[in-house]
């Protein structure tokens, strides 16, 4: 099966510009997830989707992140205006709705906030 | 809320050397153990996963990994290291949340392997 397609793969902005990641997850999974990892740190939970709904968002800064599912497939997330701190890999990853099932993630956008 | 502990941010072993990294984790339950492994540029990969049941679990590329509830350690072993398991490689909890359970990631512990 084909795996979580992310895109751009990089990505290199000024502070206080706008900047788009988008992800497409695998076919028929129903739970997606965005993820941000910092350089030399574990992922951290941003947004959580099932369907085109959002389960968990308690992590994501509203003030300047924002996310969509329109279709309950893929997703667009979204930074304005950005901060030197947002330098990051963004992951994205999928999975079935099904207790046992395991995370597929994406390679990640690496963005770089100057 | 659950926190996994990586001690280790960096192991050397030689290839062909056995291999164990470190893993606690804090959670009020039954915890859900994940290994994952990052290459350089990609995404994270599941080696393996403990839900229940035998707490020894055989995990792909030949890692394996033992839960152990009364030290709340999860440490993920290879009997012999190869060259291409030098990566980053990251231990994760995971909390029941919406029909699915969310990993929650250590800081990683990268694994250097000397020829």
């Amino acid at each position: 099966e084909a795996g979580v397609a992310q895109s751009p793969r990089y990505k290199i902005i000024e502070k206080r510009q706008s900047v788009a990641f988008w992800c497409n997850p695998i076919s028929g999974h129903a739970t997606l997830y965005w993820y941000q990892q910092i350089l030399g740190q574990g992922p951290k939970l941003l947004i959580q989707f099932q369907n085109n709904g959002v389960v968990d968002d308690s992590q994501l800064p509203k003030d300047r992140f924002s996310a969509e599912r329109l279709k309950g497939v893929d997703s667009t997330l979204k930074i304005q205006p950005a901060k030197l701190e947002d330098s990051a890999v963004y992951l994205c990853a999928s999975s079935p709705r099904r207790e046992g099932s395991g995370y597929t993630f994406g390679s990640g956008t690496r963005l770089t906030v100057v | 809320a659950q926190s996994v502990t990586q001690p280790d941010i960096h192991i050397t072993v030689s290839e062909g050397a056995s291999l164990e990294l470190r893993c606690n984790y804090s959670y009020g339950a039954t915890p859900y153990l994940f290994w994952y492994v990052q290459s350089p540029g990609q995404g994270l990969q599941l080696l393996l996963k403990y839900f229940s049941g035998d707490t020894l679990v055989q995990g792909i590329k030949g890692f394996e990994a033992e839960f152990k509830r009364s030290q709340s350690s999860f440490n993920l072993r290879k009997p012999s290291v190869h060259w291409s398991d030098a990566a980053e490689y990251f231990c994760a909890v995971g909390a029941p949340s919406g029909g699915s359970y969310i990993p929650t990631f250590g800081r990683g512990t990268s694994l250097i392997v000397h020829p």
